[in-house]
């Protein structure tokens, strides 16, 4: 699976668009980009992911560039539950891929009142 | 639905035992995958499990194992534990390990004294 770059921390006003950016230059054709989050002492959950074109469901908005190098997770209306550390992850995605997930040091999020 | 559920939650055990913790899939998920996560190290991969089968596997010592029932529940066991094995241990289940999100619990957390 590629290797993600992310920076360490990051801060936002309560209400305030969240972007977070994520750094795959060497990924590959097959592989999708997954983002996940996880609130200090919880399971990490699942927000969104996408292959090349952009994706959005009721939590966020993922943003990929057009050659696939760097891709943007948007919390739009971000509140104080959504500090926490978000991880860009990705990976290829078959039915014999299986599920090994690679979290990097992700992003430190802490959204201030 | 009910989500992933993992117990114990916590768990105090002593050098040179060992232990085995569980985890119930989503109802219909039938990958169950399971991670280890440290201060130092952050989250690693396991191993994961499809259909009773073990489909990947991570680089973890030979003390860490696992299994899956046929009703898609899930054990790990760590034999002969080290101090360096405390850790929060996290379960993920998915419909079929490919590209949808997965889903994880709240793990359990297991302190080797």
């Amino acid at each position: 699976d590629a290797k993600t770059t992310q920076p360490p921390s990051m801060d936002c006003a309560e209400g305030r668009a969240a972007n977070l950016p994520c750094n795959h230059s060497t990924i590959s054709g097959n592989e999708y980009v997954y983002w996940y989050r996880q609130i200090h002492s919880q399971g990490p959950q699942y927000i969104i992911h996408g292959l090349k074109n952009n994706e959005t469901n009721e939590m966020a908005s993922l943003i990929i560039t057009e050659d696939r190098k760097s891709s943007t997770l948007i919390l739009p209306h971000a509140t104080l539950r959504d500090t926490a550390v978000y991880y860009c992850i990705v990976r290829v995605a078959t039915e014999t891929s299986g599920s090994r997930l690679t979290f990097g040091e992700g992003t430190q999020l802490t959204v201030n009142p | 639905k009910a989500g992933v559920t993992q117990t114990p939650r916590y768990l105090i055990k002593t050098r040179g035992q060992q232990v085995t913790l569980s985890c119930s899939p989503i109802s219909g998920h039938r990958s169950v995958s399971w991670y280890q996560q440290t201060p130092g190290q952050g989250l690693q991969f396991l191993f994961e499990y499809f259909s009773e089968t073990q489909r990947n596997k991570g680089n973890f010592p030979g003390r860490f194992s696992g299994r899956q029932f046929s009703n898609s529940r899930s054990e790990m066991n760590v034999s002969t534990l080290e101090l360096g094995d405390s850790a929060l241990y996290l379960c993920a289940s998915s419909l079929d390990g490919a590209k949808r999100g997965y889903t994880f619990g709240s793990g359990t957390r297991l302190t080797v004294v």
